[in-house]
This record gives C-alpha cells, sequence and structure tokens, in this order.
C-alpha cells in the first residue's frame, strides 16, 4: 500500500520561510527509476510542478522558482523536505507531494492529500 | 518552455455521452503526454500516461490519443462519477513537467 502525506505549517507570513515534509510509505527512493516530487495548486488555478528528487540524489527545480527552492530526501525515514523562502501571498496554495516514475513515462502516479498553506501577516 | 493549452475549459454533458478533450503542446513532445483528472479537495489522479496507454485500474471508457503536439482525451460513455476536472501533462522536457489550465466537465 503506497500512501504520501505532507505536514508543515498552514499558515505563514510574507518573508518568511516554508518548509514542507513528505513521508510515504509503500516504496523506496533509492529504486532506481524513482523520484518524488511537490505540486502546488493555487486555489481554484492549475497545477504547477515545483521539484522533484531522484534516487540517485539529482535534484531538479521549476526554473521560475529555482532561486527559492531546496528539495532533500532522507531515504532511511521515507521523507522529502521541499523548503521555499520568500513566501508572498501569491505563493497561498495547496501543497502536493507525489511520486513519479520512470516506467509511466515519468509521471505521477501516487499523490498526497494536498497541504493548504496560506501566505497572510 | 513548453506550453500546453487544453480545450476546452468547461464542458457541460450528460450521463452516456462521449465527451472529448483536447490538448495541444507549443512543441513537438512525441508521446511525453498524461492526462490526469481532479475531484473537488482531491488530489489529481493518473488516468493515461504516454499519450495512450492506461494507468492501471482506470477504467476502459477512458482513452487517449495524439501524437507530437495534439492530443485527446476521450471519455466515451460518461458516468456520474466521471464529472471533474481534467489536466494534460506534458513530460517531454523531463524532469520539468508542464500542466495545461484544465478542463472542467459538469453535468448538464
Amino acid at each position: 500500500q503506497i500512501s504520501l502525506n505532507e505536514s508543515g505549517p498552514t499558515l505563514v507570513k510574507p518573508t518568511q520561510t516554508l518548509t514542507l515534509t513528505c513521508t510515504f510509505s509503500g516504496f523506496s527512493l533509492s529504486t532506481n527509476g524513482v523520484g518524488v516530487g511537490w505540486v502546488r495548486q493555487p486555489p481554484g488555478k492549475a497545477l504547477e510542478w515545483l521539484a522533484l528528487i531522484f534516487w540517485d540524489d539529482d535534484k531538479r527545480y521549476s526554473p521560475s522558482l529555482k532561486s527559492r527552492l531546496t528539495i532533500t530526501k532522507d531515504t532511511s525515514k521515507n521523507q522529502v523536505v521541499l523548503t521555499m523562502t520568500t513566501m508572498d501571498p501569491v505563493d497561498t496554495a495547496t501543497y502536493y507531494c507525489a511520486r513519479r516514475r520512470y516506467n509511466i513515462g515519468w509521471n505521477w502516479d501516487y499523490w498526497g492529500q494536498g497541504s493548504l498553506v496560506t501566505v497572510s501577516s | 518552455d513548453i506550453q500546453v493549452t487544453q480545450s476546452p475549459s468547461s464542458v457541460a454533458a450528460s450521463v452516456g455521452d462521449r465527451v472529448i478533450i483536447t490538448c495541444r503542446a507549443s512543441q513537438d513532445v512525441s508521446t511525453w503526454l498524461a492526462w490526469y483528472q481532479q475531484k473537488p479537495g482531491k488530489a489529481p489522479k493518473l488516468l493515461i500516461y504516454g499519450a495512450s496507454n492506461l494507468q492501471s485500474g482506470v477504467p476502459s471508457r477512458f482513452s487517449g490519443s495524439g501524437y507530437g503536439t495534439d492530443f485527446t482525451l476521450t471519455i466515451s460513455s460518461l458516468q456520474p462519477e466521471d464529472f471533474a476536472t481534467y489536466y494534460c501533462q506534458q513530460a517531454n522536457s523531463s524532469p520539468q513537467s508542464t500542466f495545461g489550465q484544465g478542463t472542467r466537465l459538469e453535468i448538464k
């Protein structure tokens, strides 16, 4: 049974740094061809890919947000952590972590339930 | 950056109808195109990958086709549980992935 679960603050102030943790089970992030990443969705808007970390610790970021994002993994704890600096109200969104796999065309096959983050003073 | 544009942005249909949603990529993505279904308050669900491959567990009334820049998602006979928002996503520039703006499928 594969599951992912996001955790972190629900409210952050402008200029603060957001730290979100994805804790997963049912698979290993040390398996070849597997990645875990983050996708966000502002209220009523479309999905936006943010960051991805691969089984071999390769890390990739959305070009438009690269300067603000850091993704890391702790394979022993089955966790992936995303930090986003300099938060702004436009960053208010539901943040999802999800698994991505090579053998389904590098698409996202399992998702967490999402974590709504509001940026407001 | 590769952009993907869906049409229509919303569509109203009835149970039993056949519905087609289209997705156009700004440049050739071969078959690196996927479709997701999202219901209100829920995470997206992968339906189709590689333009036409049905993800495990997805009903066969869903099908995908296309190559290059033009793709379609077809629901052959709408069921009540199919009313949702559908997103296409290109993965040709993987690991970058770009989602379309979504198509909302509503009950007529």
